[in-house]
C-alpha cells in the first residue's frame, strides 16, 4: 500500500524557516518525482516545487512564488523527500501536500495528508 | 502560465442526477487531469489523460475535451460524490489547477 506521510508543519513567524519532511512506502521512491503542492485556507491548489529521480539527475524545479526561498530535496535511501521552506511570508500559510509523480507522466496519482504552515507573528 | 477556469463554481445535484464540470484553458492543452477532495482530505486522484479512470473510481465518472475546453461528468450523481473538484494541465510549465468547483448533495 502506497502510503506518504508529512511532517514538520508549525506556526512560524515571517521571515522565519522550517523544514517539511516527507516518508514515503509502499512503492519504489526511485522510480518517481517527487513534489509538493500546497493549499492556502479555503483556497485551491498551487503546485511549489518538483525533485526528479536519480535517472534524471535529481533535477529540481520551483514556483516562481517560491524560487529562492524554498529548496526541495530527497533522500533515496530513506524514501523521503524535503522542503527547506525560507523568508516566510504570510501568503506562504498553507497545508503542504507531498505528492508523486510517475515519471513524467503529469500527474499526481498519490498524496500524502498534507502538513500545515501557518506564517503569523 | 496557462489559466485553468472552471464552471460552475458550486453547484448541487439531487441522487441519480448528472452533473457536467467544465474546465477551459487560456491555451490549447494536450491533456487534462481531476481530482476530487473531499471536506479535510487531500485531493485524490480521478481521471489521467482527459478520459482514463484512475484506479477504483467508479464508472460513473467520465473525462472528455480536446483542445481548450475539457469537462467531468458523473452521470448518476451520489451522495459521497459532494466534494470539491479540480483540472490540472501540465502541457507546460508550471503544471496549473483550476480554483475548483464545489459539487454539494441536494
Amino acid at each position: 500500500e502506497v502510503q506518504i506521510l508529512e511532517t514538520g508543519g508549525g506556526l512560524v513567524k515571517p521571515g522565519g524557516s522550517l523544514r517539511l519532511s516527507c516518508a514515503t512506502s509502499g512503492f519504489n521512491f526511485n522510480d518517481y518525482f517527487m513534489h509538493w503542492v500546497r493549499q492556502a485556507p479555503g483556497n485551491g491548489l498551487e503546485w511549489v516545487a518538483e525533485v526528479r529521480n536519480k535517472n534524471n539527475n535529481y533535477a529540481t524545479y520551483y514556483a516562481a512564488s517560491v524560487k529562492g526561498r524554498f529548496t526541495i530535496s530527497r533522500d533515496d535511501s530513506k524514501s523521503s523527500v524535503y522542503l527547506q521552506v525560507s523568508s516566510l511570508r504570510a501568503e506562504d500559510t498553507a497545508i503542504y501536500y507531498c505528492t508523486r509523480e510517475e515519471q513524467l507522466s503529469y500527474y499526481f496519482d498519490y498524496w500524502g495528508q498534507g502538513v500545515m504552515v501557518t506564517v503569523s507573528s | 502560465e496557462i489559466v485553468l477556469t472552471q464552471s460552475p463554481t458550486t453547484t448541487a445535484a439531487s441522487p441519480g442526477e448528472k452533473v457536467t464540470i467544465t474546465c477551459l484553458a487560456s491555451s490549447s492543452v494536450s491533456n487534462m487531469y481531476w481530482y476530487q477532495q473531499k471536506s479535510g482530505a487531500s485531493p485524490k486522484l480521478l481521471i489521467y489523460s482527459t478520459s482514463s479512470l484512475a484506479s477504483g473510481v467508479p464508472d460513473r465518472f467520465s473525462g472528455s475535451g480536446s483542445g481548450t475546453s475539457y469537462s467531468l461528468t458523473i452521470n448518476t450523481m451520489e451522495a459521497e460524490d459532494a466534494a470539491t473538484y479540480y483540472c490540472q494541465q501540465w502541457s507546460s510549465n508550471p503544471p496549473t489547477f483550476g480554483s475548483g468547483t464545489k459539487l454539494e448533495i441536494k
